[in-house]
């Protein structure tokens, strides 16, 4: 069974550009959550996405937007990229079978903008 | 509003030795704590979880993590550390009658253990 898959695994963009980050859930979870983590810094959280809308929002300006599909996989938008969005972006599936369910975390994306 | 300090940055202790990785949390009731585990190159891993009941909770790898209501902690704790446990951990924390996406994590602790 495959975990959390997210692509690609590296990414160089520059200033002002447009990235798209995916992610592939467990195998039966239908809710995805993403999560920046900058250098040092622990995980902050974007947004989650539940039935293809989004559910809850973390404190992140509209540049960063998302997308679920129906087969329950998931999409990072960031638009007019800036030096600040380098990071580390995780993809988090859950269950929503219950307040917190388990969240396993795919590996990343490494973002950098120069 | 929610927050969560891990005070140590980096921490090396010698394989075979116990560990305490500190967590303190500041929330307005109980809340749901978490302590997850990043190896390089890897995603989190979940260590173990307290929800409610008994605050001393196993987790896997040998781990345990004790709630102190009183001192607002959740420190993580493993009798004899192996070279393996070299990572970085994480302590976080999601409110009740939230969201299940929404953790607020502490800056982390990376542990190195010396042969």
């Amino acid at each position: 069974d495959a975990g959390v898959t997210q692509s690609p695994t590296h990414l160089i963009k520059t200033r002002g550009q447009q990235v798209t980050l995916r992610c592939s859930p467990k195998s039966g979870h239908d809710t995805v959550s993403w999560y920046q983590q900058a250098l040092g810094q622990g995980p902050q959280f974007i947004f989650q996405y539940y039935e293809e809308e989004e559910r809850q929002r973390g404190n992140f300006p509209d540049r960063f937007s998302g997308h679920q599909f129906p087969n329950y996989s998931s999409e990072l938008n960031v638009n007019a990229l800036l030096l600040g969005d380098s990071a580390l972006y995780l993809c988090a599936s859950s269950p929503y079978s219950g307040p917190l369910s388990e969240q396993y975390f795919g590996p990343g994306t490494r973002l950098t903008v120069t | 509003a929610q927050s969560v300090t891990q005070p140590d940055i980096h921490i090396t202790v010698s394989e075979g030795a116990s560990l305490e990785l500190r967590c303190n949390y500041s929330y307005g009731a109980t809340p749901y704590l978490f302590w997850y585990v990043q190896s390089p190159g890897q995603g989190l891993q979940l260590l173990l979880k307290y929800f409610s009941g008994d605050t001393l909770v196993q987790g896997i790898k040998g781990f345990e993590a004790e709630f102190k209501r009183s001192q607002s902690s959740f420190n993580l704790r493993k009798p004899s550390v192996h070279w393996s446990d070299a990572a970085e951990y994480f302590c976080a924390v999601g409110a009740r009658g939230g969201s299940q996406g929404n953790l607020i994590f502490g800056k982390g602790t990376k542990l190195s253990v010396k042969p």
